[in-house]
């Protein structure tokens, strides 16, 4: 069964590092997403992308973070200078298209900054 | 914008009951309710979903209930297994979009 991968898994980074997580959506899906958790906290949006270019995004989603679709397959999440409180697990999704509403969540990525 | 409530925070069942989890939604446009749940270490996997064209949804043991008047709709998970231990989210959603996810329920299930 066709899954969303991340990589990787676990990103230790120094507060100020850039970080990008990788994500590689199921392959015949058109919309993409990422979300974050932090540790004992529900799941936010942070922005969504279809036909290469941002459709939404939240008041979490500041000028420090960009989401790029680089080749037909990976689906990026960059942040330019991380803070402490970006420390979290990033969750790619992505769906299939307009008429369908599930969407497929990715194992995520732990990013942990010092 | 939208505001998803979750009860209860936690529960814990003897295995062989019935789990019970409740969300409440705020904004009358959403039309689309996935519930997902999430292991350890794990990203969220969905379970069930609901539109809102509809009022009960069933796939063997799980189940899901929505009340578009009141604005809520439930988990019911039936002959609970220690499997089913995990943290459930529910999520609203206009039209499968950015969805917003209430805040989780830890079920126990105890052998």
């Amino acid at each position: 069964e066709p899954e969303v991968t991340q990589t990787p898994s676990h990103q230790v980074t120094q507060m100020g590092q850039e970080v990008i997580l990788r994500c590689v959506p199921i392959s015949n899906h058109l919309y993409f997403y990422w979300y974050r958790q932090i540790l004992g906290q529900k799941v936010e949006f942070l922005v969504s992308f279809y036909n290469n270019e941002i459709s939404e995004k939240s008041e979490i989603f500041d000028d420090q973070f960009s989401v790029e679709r680089p080749d037909g397959s990976n689906f990026t999440l960059k942040i330019r200078s991380t803070k402490l409180e970006d420390s979290a697990m990033y969750f790619c999704a992505s769906r299939v298209g307009p008429i369908t509403d599930t969407q497929y969540f990715g194992p995520g990525t732990r990013l942990t900054v010092l | 914008g939208e505001n998803v409530e979750q009860h209860p925070s936690t529960l814990s069942v003897q295995e062989g009951d019935s789990a019970v989890i409740k969300c409440t939604y705020s904004d009358s446009a959403s039309n689309y309710f996935p519930w997902y749940k999430q292991e350890l270490g794990k990203g969220p996997q969905l379970i069930i979903d609901i539109r809102s064209n509809v009022g009960e949804k069933k796939d063997q043991r799980i189940a899901v209930t929505l009340n578009k008047t009141a604005k809520h709709f439930s988990l019911h998970i039936t002959e609970t297994q220690p499997e089913d231990s995990a943290v459930y989210f529910c999520a609203a959603s206009i039209n499968g979009q950015n969805f917003v996810f209430g805040p989780g329920t830890r079920l126990s299930v105890l052998p």
